[in-house]
C-alpha cells in the first residue's frame, strides 16, 4: 500500500464549480499535513497546511480526519487559474545518523484539475 | 532573495555519462534536499543535508552522490547515467528549528533525459 494515496483524476470542471479531492495516508504516526499545488512543468508550492480542526483560506477548505487517516481539499467557485496538479503531502519525524529529528515529506502522486470556461 | 536556484534547466545525457546538478539557496537555510519526480508520480527524496559537511540518504539514493561544502550549495552528482534516472529533479531547502514547523521551498527543477 502506498504511504499517501490520491485519486489521480483528471477532474474536469466548469468555472464556478465546487470540486473536492481526497487523500489517504498509511502512517498513523504522521504529524503534519499539507496540500501543495504544482503547475505544469513547475516546482511544487505550498497551498495550505491542514489542521485537525479544519481550516479555510478563501475559496479553499482543508479537512483532516486522523481516525480515518484521511485528508480532503475543497475548492469552491473554481477559477481557470486553479487548473494544476494538487499534491497531498504528509510529514513525519525521522532521525538522521546524528540523531537529529527532521521532517520527512511523503508526497502523493497528485490529482490533476482542469477548470474550463 | 533569489530563493532556491537550480542549473541546468534541461539536460540530455548518454548512458554512462556523468554530470552534476547544481543547487544554491540564498536564504541561509540549514536543511537542503534533493527529490526526483517521475511522470505522474509524487516526489521521492534522494538525499538530504542538515548542514555544511553533513549529508544522509533518502528513499532512493542509489546512483547518486551529494556533498555540502557550504551552507548555500548542495550539488547532486550522477556518476554513470542510466535511463532509469530520466526524471525531473527538484532541490529544496528549509530552515529547521523544530521539525514539525519548517516549510520546504523548492527550486524550479532540472529536467534530465538519459538516452
Amino acid at each position: 500500500r502506498k504511504e499517501v494515496e490520491q485519486d489521480p483524476g483528471p477532474f474536469n470542471v466548469p468555472e464556478g464549480a465546487t470540486v473536492a479531492f481526497n487523500c489517504t495516508y498509511s502512517n498513523s504516526a504522521s504529524q503534519s499535513f499539507f496540500w501543495y499545488r504544482q503547475d505544469c512543468r513547475k516546482e511544487p508550492k505550498l497551498l495550505m497546511s491542514v489542521y485537525s480542526s479544519g481550516n479555510e483560506d478563501g475559496r479553499f477548505t482543508a479537512q483532516l480526519n486522523r481516525a480515518s487517516q484521511y485528508i480532503s481539499l475543497l475548492i469552491r467557485d473554481s477559477k481557470l487559474s486553479d487548473s494544476a496538479t494538487y499534491l497531498c503531502v504528509v510529514k513525519s519525524a525521522r532521525r538522521d545518523a546524528g540523531g537529529t529529528s527532521y521532517g520527512k515529506l511523503t508526497f502523493g502522486q497528485g490529482t490533476i484539475l482542469t477548470v474550463h470556461p | 532573495n533569489a530563493g532556491v536556484t537550480q542549473t541546468p534547466k534541461f539536460r540530455i545525457l548518454k548512458i554512462g555519462q556523468s554530470m552534476t546538478l547544481q543547487c544554491t539557496q540564498d536564504m541561509n537555510h540549514n536543511y537542503m534536499y534533493w527529490y526526483r519526480q517521475d511522470p505522474g508520480m509524487g516526489l521521492k527524496l534522494i538525499y538530504y543535508s542538515v548542514g555544511a559537511g553533513i549529508t544522509d540518504k533518502g528513499e532512493v539514493p542509489n546512483g547518486y552522490n551529494v556533498s555540502r561544502s557550504t551552507t548555500e550549495d548542495f550539488p547532486l552528482r550522477l556518476e554513470l547515467a542510466a535511463p532509469s534516472q530520466t526524471s525531473v529533479y527538484f532541490c529544496a531547502s528549509s530552515y529547521l528549528v523544530e521539525w514539525s514547523t519548517d516549510t520546504q521551498y523548492f527550486g524550479p527543477g532540472t529536467r534530465l533525459t538519459v538516452l
